[in-house]
Formats: C-alpha cells, structure tokens, sequence
C-alpha cells in the first residue's frame, strides 16, 4: 500500500512538546518529508531526510523515523506553530507521490 | 530568492481543456526535476505530476493519467501542465514545486498556486 496515515488532529500548551505520527509500507524504505501549511498559505517544507532542516525552519522542528512510521516532534511548541502538517514520501517508483492525510495542530 | 509563480486556473466546463503554467526564478531551473501538487477545497495534498530535470523522467498520479501532461521549457524557465477531459474532481488549487535533486525527491520550493473549477 502506498497510503500514509496520520492523526487528524493534535493539540498542544503553548511551549510543550508535540509528536505528530505518520505511517505506510513506503516509509520502510524511505524517509518522510514534512510540510507546515497555514491557512490561506502555501506549504512549507520544514523537515526532509533523516533530520534535515531547510534554512530558516527553527530548530525546534525534528524528524525521526522507526519501522513504518515517521515522527515530526516540535519542541517547545510556538503560537505559529499552529497549522496543517503533511508527510510525504516516494512510492516503489521512487515518485515523492505519497501524501499523508494530514495532522492539525492547535496550540492552546 | 526562489519564486515560482502559477498562471493559466480559471472557470472551466466539464470535458474541456486547460493549459497551466509556472514561470520560475532564482534558481537554475534545468538543474531541478519539478512538480505539479493539488488540493481540492477543504481537502489535503494530492500529488499530480513530476518531471525530471531533462524530462527523461515523467511520472503520473492514477487519477489523471491519460489525461494530464506535464512538460518543461528550460529556454523560458516554465512548467506546464496540459489539462484535458476535465472533470468536477479536478476542481483544486494547483501548485507548481521545486525539487531538490534533478530527479524527484522532495518538494523544497512551492508556489502560491492557480485556481481550477471544473463547472457546468
């Protein structure tokens, strides 16, 4: 299956850490990428690799990665945090063609 | 500064075609595969198309194949997508992205996108 599921929705305090999960077959044998999406806005790419961060994403973004699922931990988390996150990884074609389903993240 | 800017979205009966277009910048964008990424109103991403930096590489979601092309003009530094047999399930917000390899990985760069409605 190329499917990558993740939790609708998460919440957390202001300045308290949160795990947003991802699974699917596909992250076996590749990496998850992670796209921070506000509202009205354009995804952003904040994490891609084993733990790589593009510049400007804060450091309070992090990756990780077990078996079939791919974890974004953000540490600390900030009012601009709040938004939508997607995973994203290859299928079997080598295509980054697998998009999750999609975690939003409420920070009270 | 990386700036990809989306055009050609609009109003557009079921059955009939539409032609997109991304002109980018800031880049060397023969060096790059690229991307083609929707999302359908209130809905998630939903991958549509890459292509590879010298179009060796295509690839297509199911849900266009056969009906979607997508092509690059390395002389005028645009991505285009070619839209035939449109159907309501198309209607979307249409990204243009850049990726960080010449063959496709990753998304690092996205546009603001093009608007699609697919409508009697």
């Amino acid at each position: 299956s190329s499917e990558l599921t993740q939790d609708p929705a998460v919440s957390v305090a202001l300045g308290q850490t949160v795990r947003i999960t991802c699974q699917g077959d596909s992250l076996r044998s590749y990496y998850a990428n992670w796209y921070q999406q506000k509202p009205g806005q354009a995804p952003v790419l904040v994490i891609y690799g084993k733990n790589n961060r593009p510049s400007g994403i804060p450091d309070r973004f992090s990756g990780s990665s077990s078996g079939n699922t791919a974890s974004l931990t953000i540490t600390g988390a900030q009012a601009e945090d709040e938004a939508d996150y997607y995973c994203n990884s290859r299928d079997s074609s080598g295509n980054p063609r697998v998009f999750g389903t999609g975690t939003k993240v409420t920070v009270l | 500064e990386v700036l990809l800017v989306e055009s050609g979205g609009g109003l557009v009966q079921p059955g009939r075609s539409l032609r997109l277009s991304c002109a980018a910048s800031g880049f060397t964008f023969a060096d790059r595969a690229m991307h083609w990424v929707r999302q359908a109103p209130g809905k998630g991403l939903e991958w549509v198309s890459s292509i590879s930096w010298n179009s060796g590489n295509i690839g297509y979601a199911d849900s266009v194949k056969g009906r979607f092309t997508i092509s690059r003009d390395t002389a005028k530094n645009s991505l285009y997508l070619q839209m035939h047999s449109l159907r309501a399930e198309d209607t979307a917000l249409y990204y243009c992205a850049k990726d960080m390899e010449v063959t496709a990985t990753r998304m690092d760069v996205w546009g603001q996108g093009t608007t699609v409605t697919v409508s009697s």
